[in-house]
């Protein structure tokens, strides 16, 4: 069974402050790695789709690496914002088929 | 701008009852999928479809059903809903080609309570 680990669980940070947090992920067979954002009250929505070993991508404030080898990504979120305030969940696909496995996720919580 | 919508945001059922959830997507996607969503727990796969008609169990099937008719609907049944099955149900949508690196997208979620 593929297990998709997010760390921390959850995340109070200052209005400002830079945060990142980590997706963990098995490293044989590797095929992609999805970030979510979760708002409350709110659907899913894409952040990115990772696929290449050392891949760096960014939207905005917000960045993500890829290491392939060792099984892990970082999500980072350069000053964050209250409204970056949501759950950000990471996903692995199944071998290539479409079924992600989803992490629990990361929530984070910004004060103003 | 591209839609998942979902038939209800708050459902509150009786044990034993038969529940619908009913899920449409706008953007002519091949795949579909239904999740659930619990505190702690990431978001677990109940049911997929790749095709009209076509649907495999994912990872937590039991006590659901689901159906495709249309290529846009595809519809979550609780055969006898049961206190367990109080959830947040969230239904998604993904291009096929391309299998695990398309995005999905997912609708606003439909909040279950079975009394």
């Amino acid at each position: 069974i593929l297990n998709v680990e997010q760390s921390p669980q959850s995340l109070h940070v200052q209005e400002g402050d830079s945060t990142n947090f980590t997706c963990s992920f098995p490293s044989s067979n590797f095929y992609a790695l999805h970030w979510y954002r979760w708002e409350t009250a709110k659907s899913p929505e894409a952040l990115f789709v990772m696929t290449l070993n050392g891949d760096e991508k960014k939207k905005g404030r917000i960045s993500a690496t890829l290491n392939t080898k060792e099984g892990y990504s970082y999500l980072y979120i350069k000053g964050s914002q209250p409204e970056d305030s949501a759950t950000y969940l990471c996903a692995f696909p199944m071998d290539s088929s479409y079924k992600l496995i989803f992490g629990s996720g990361t929530r984070l919580l910004v004060r103003p | 701008d591209v839609k998942v919508t979902q038939s209800s945001r708050y459902l509150v059922k009786r044990t034993g009852e038969k529940v619908f959830l009913e899920c449409v997507q706008d953007m002519d996607h091949e795949n579909m999928f239904w999740y659930r969503q619990d505190p702690g727990l990431g978001l677990r796969l109940i049911y997929f479809s790749y095709d009209v008609k076509m649907k495999e169990k994912g990872d937590i099937p039991e006590g659901y059903s689901v159906s495709r008719e249309k290529k846009e609907r595809f519809s979550l049944i609780l055969e006898s809903a049961s206190t367990n099955q109080t959830s947040m149900y969230l239904c998604a949508s993904s291009l096929g080609a391309g299998r695990g690196l398309n995005e999905q997208f997912f609708g606003p979620g439909t909040r279950l309570t079975v009394l």
